[in-house]
């Protein structure tokens, strides 16, 4: 998974605070995603951005905000954290059409 | 809407066999996008392949193969020769955008090759 980092790895959360996951790559693609995997589920799309300055929502966008300052960077905030919420978040870019880049992954609990 | 379905939840086969993984669409577009991803044990996720609605040549690539029929709205993986690096979990997912916009996960099928 070079070119697409997320941090953090783990985090823990009570139920009410904030965060925010990053994820930045290094490839200059405009096409970046967020999505949920709840346990034993396939993905869930939450945003995507198709380049710097334009967001729109997925599937589930509801407990979420984005940003997309730059090409690099696409921050995902959760506002008031909800254990709904409790999932591993994974952050993709577009490699082109007929590809597409994950980063590691971030496994948030919120309890 | 669109749908999914991986009717196979885990599927178990000794190493050298052949498997085939199912995967069946539903959408009501002409112009859509299909894809196939791999999540091994370690968690990551690695993209395998996509076709477009288009394109229904069937797709080889090593020990992966790939058939996509219109006619019955299916688009199933089948591994030739299995290894044991090969378990993992497989998923298939639709997209009606050109860049997947708009993507629909199946819930997956759990492979698990044994030795």
């Amino acid at each position: 998974n070079a070119g697409v980092t997320q941090t953090p790895k783990f985090r823990i959360l009570k139920i009410g605070q904030s965060m925010t996951l990053q994820c930045t790559q290094d490839m200059n693609h405009n096409y970046m995603y967020w999505y949920r995997q709840d346990p034993g589920m396939g993905l869930k799309l939450i945003y995507y951005s198709v380049g710097a300055g334009i967001t729109d929502k997925g599937e589930v966008p509801n407990g979420y905000n984005v940003s997309r300052s730059t090409t690099e960077d696409f921050p995902l905030r959760l506002e008031l954290a909800a254990p709904s919420q409790t999932s591993v978040y994974f952050c993709a870019v577009n490699g082109g059409v007929d590809t597409q880049y994950f980063g590691p992954g971030t496994r948030l609990t919120v309890l | 809407a669109q749908k999914v379905t991986q009717a196979q939840t885990e599927i178990s086969v000794v190493e050298k066999e052949d498997v085939t993984l199912d995967c069946v669409y539903e959408t009501r577009d002409t112009t859509y996008y299909l894809f196939w991803y791999k999540q091994p044990p370690s968690g990551e996720l690695v993209f395998l392949i996509r076709r477009n609605s288009f394109d229904e040549q069937n797709e080889i690539s090593g020990r992966y193969s790939w058939n996509f029929q219109k006619s019955t709205s299916s688009f199933n993986f089948t591994i030739t020769a299995s290894q044991v690096v090969d378990s993992a979990v497989y998923f298939c997912a639709l997209s009606e955008a050109v860049y997947g916009q708009n993507f629909v996960f199946g819930p997956g099928t759990r492979l698990s090759v044994l030795p």
